[in-house]
């Protein structure tokens, strides 16, 4: 199937880490990832990471892939209010330019 | 510099009514062009999308059509809308499978 599935919300202490998790199905997905949509907004693209790399690290962003279990997270580093968002991670499928989205999560930060 | 428009940004319509979005894109060529619906609470729904010019893709059975009358327009009609089609509506472009896609700001429509 072309499930993609994440948790729904995720509540963090500004200053915290915020770790975001997804599981895809198709395995031969070539790229994974990971969009943010602030409200009444758009999605912007944060980060996106092959599927020959472990991890990939940009500034307070970290995204891991776990290949054998199909199995992406995206980690916030001291988190912040402005973090506050739905997260969505994508796959996209081998030889197409389709992208499926998981269901977003809702991160919500408090001070 | 790439940029994506789409308008208008919200929409209320009658029941019964007819409906188009429309999508624009500048600073690119012969882009893959997307049109996604976002239900309240909800994920993502992949509705069109386009590789070319009056090339268009339905991925679920529904009350909508896509037109692409132009390399970088992409138009979302509904010739009498429903209740059900409620929801945020957001198009998409891509060129290069590396860079995802880039949205617009989206149409939050809402069908009374």
């Amino acid at each position: 199937g072309e499930d993609v599935e994440q948790s729904l919300f995720l509540s963090v202490r500004e200053g915290d880490s915020s770790v975001i998790n997804c599981t895809y199905t198709d395995s031969s997905s070539t790229y994974l990832y990971w969009y943010k949509q602030e409200p009444g907004a758009g999605l912007q693209l944060l980060t996106y990471i092959f599927s020959n790399m472990d991890m990939k690290q940009d500034q307070r962003l970290t995204v891991l892939l776990n290949k054998k279990d199909k199995h992406l997270s995206l980690r916030i580093a001291d988190t912040q209010t402005g973090d506050s968002a739905i997260y969505f991670c994508a796959e996209g499928l081998y030889n197409t330019d389709k992208l499926i989205f998981g269901t977003g999560t809702r991160l919500q930060v408090f001070p | 510099s790439q940029t994506i428009h789409q308008w208008p940004a919200t929409l209320v319509q009658p029941v019964g009514s007819p409906l188009s979005l429309e999508c624009t894109v500048e600073g690119t060529s012969n882009p893959n062009l997307y049109w996604y619906r976002q239900a309240a609470g909800r994920g993502l729904q992949l509705l069109f999308y386009s590789v070319g010019i009056g090339q268009i893709s339905s991925e679920v059975p529904q009350n909508l059509s896509a037109s692409r009358p132009q390399d970088r327009q992409f138009i979302l009609s509904s010739k009498k809308l429903l209740l059900s089609d409620s929801g945020f509506y957001l198009c998409a472009w891509s060129v290069r499978r590396a860079y995802g896609y880039t949205f617009g700001s989206g149409t939050r429509l809402t069908v009374v």
